[in-house]
């Protein structure tokens, strides 16, 4: 399966609630990124967590990081309707000059007003 | 700054044709990578890049693809004889170092094989 796999596949909420999506993974990383996908258009990054980090804040987004289970969860407070889109994990796994992203299958978020 | 330009944003390609896809980096980014990406998946990886060197290319197709970053002009990423299942949006990204740090994306080409 992938190195990263994000819980749940799709998510709808209101407006005002706070969505929590999940990402596992397998192998030790250096970093671990979110990233958000609107419809039809590229990634944009949210934030990046170190592998020596458990939790980072930007906004309205806090991000934990649990190494000991290979785990991170992304969580968006006060969601609002332009939070609509794919939301995507990926880890860094830094081997040698090589530094590329493994995503996951990423999180559908649907905010309602 | 201008972000990480691709062109063309959509390409159409019969059967068997070739697709050249472009990407130029954000400027100061000398490190360029490919993914691709399926419809309902996430990205995958596909080839990393630096200034007239290939650096890891362990998830590019064994035939048919190839990429290269010139010393002059932008990345491509060229798909010779391409059949139905390269249909896919293909996103470039860059970044200022090789170290496992954050990527800027452009906004994808989109191929799609008739």
């Amino acid at each position: 399966s992938q190195q990263g796999e994000e819980d749940p596949q799709a998510l709808s909420i209101q407006e005002g609630e706070n969505a929590t999506m999940n990402c596992s993974y397998k192998t030790s990383i250096n970093n671990l990124q979110w990233y958000r996908q609107n419809s039809g258009r590229g990634l944009v990054h949210l934030i990046l967590i170190r592998s020596n980090e458990r939790e980072k804040h930007s906004g309205r987004l806090r991000v934990t990081l649990d190494t000991s289970k290979k785990s991170s969860s992304l969580l968006i407070t006060a969601s609002r309707a332009a939070d609509t889109a794919s939301y995507f994990c990926a880890t860094a796994i830094n081997t040698g000059t090589a530094s590329k992203l493994t995503f996951g299958t990423g999180t559908r978020l649907q905010v309602t007003l | 700054n201008a972000g990480v330009m691709q062109n063309p944003r959509h390409l159409v390609r019969r059967r068997g044709q070739e697709a050249r896809l472009r990407c130029s980096p954000m400027k100061g980014h000398s490190h360029v990578y490919w993914y691709r990406q399926l419809p309902e998946e996430g990205l995958k990886f596909m080839v990393y890049l630096q200034k007239e060197n290939i650096i890891d290319e362990s998830g590019m197709p064994k035939e048919r693809f190839s990429a290269e970053f010139p010393k002059e002009g932008p990345s491509i990423l060229r798909i010779q004889q391409v059949v139905r299942g390269d249909s896919a949006a293909y996103f470039c990204a860059s970044s200022p170092s090789s170290g496992p740090s954050e990527q800027y994306f452009g906004p994808g080409t989109r191929l799609t094989v008739t």
